[in-house]
């Protein structure tokens, strides 16, 4: 059984640029959700799919968009990048359901300068 | 304001000592969950614990939920360089899914 794997596993980009964040999940879980998590910090949820749709979104500006894929794997966008949103960015992938067992990847990490 | 709260924030020991890890709110909350998370990995689920009172075990690891389910303790007896890590608690909020706490960076010294 394949875990949940992310790419690229670090990436630099400047002020104002987009980038795309990409996951895939653990067989058979239908559910991603994405995190952020800054240096010393918890992560923070940015928003989780289910089944394709957008199930529940964080505090995080419209900038931060998603997608997910008929086979459950995602991509996260961000557009206009700022410098505070140099992070690690963890996906997590569940069974679906309200409190189910989420299982975290590696992380990307995105500097932005 | 942060709605868990995790202490102490860094705590250095011997191997071999025991600590205790605490996460703390004003809300309360139907279940928790207590995450570690190593450098260059993604957090990995130690427990969820549901039933205020609830006591867990997993080895060398026991995990509290408060009798009023707003706080939560966990305790490593005899810490190992291998418990080294960040520890979150985490729990289920609504629309935000899933909040995590502060984190506790745990570092145990040979």
């Amino acid at each position: 059984e394949t875990g949940v794997t992310q790419s690229p596993t670090h990436l630099i980009k400047t002020r104002g640029q987009q980038v795309t964040l990409r996951c895939s999940s653990q067989s058979g879980h239908n559910t991603v959700s994405w995190y952020q998590q800054a240096l010393g910090q918890g992560p923070q949820f940015i928003f989780q799919y289910y089944r394709e749709e957008e199930n529940g979104r964080g505090n995080f500006p419209p900038r931060f968009s998603g997608l997910q894929f008929p086979n459950y794997s995602s991509e996260l966008n961000v557009n206009a990048l700022e410098l505070d949103d140099s992070a690690l960015y963890l996906c997590a992938s569940s069974l679906g359901g309200y409190t189910d067992t989420q299982y975290f990847g590696p992380g990307t990490r995105l500097t932005v300068l | 304001t942060q709605l868990l709260e995790q202490s102490p924030q860094f705590l250095s020991i011997q191997e071999g000592e025991n600590l205790t890890v605490y996460c703390n709110s004003s809300s309360v909350f139907s279940s928790l969950q207590w995450y570690r998370q190593e450098p260059g990995e993604g957090p990995v689920l130690l427990v969820t614990v549901v039933t205020g009172g609830e006591v867990k075990k997993l080895k060398r690891l026991t995990f509290q939920f408060g009798d009023a389910r707003k706080d939560s303790s966990l305790h490593i007896t005899a810490a190992q360089p291998g418990d080294t890590g960040l520890y979150l608690c985490a729990v289920s909020s609504g629309t935000y899914k899933y909040i995590f706490g502060t984190g506790t960076r745990l570092k145990v010294l040979a």
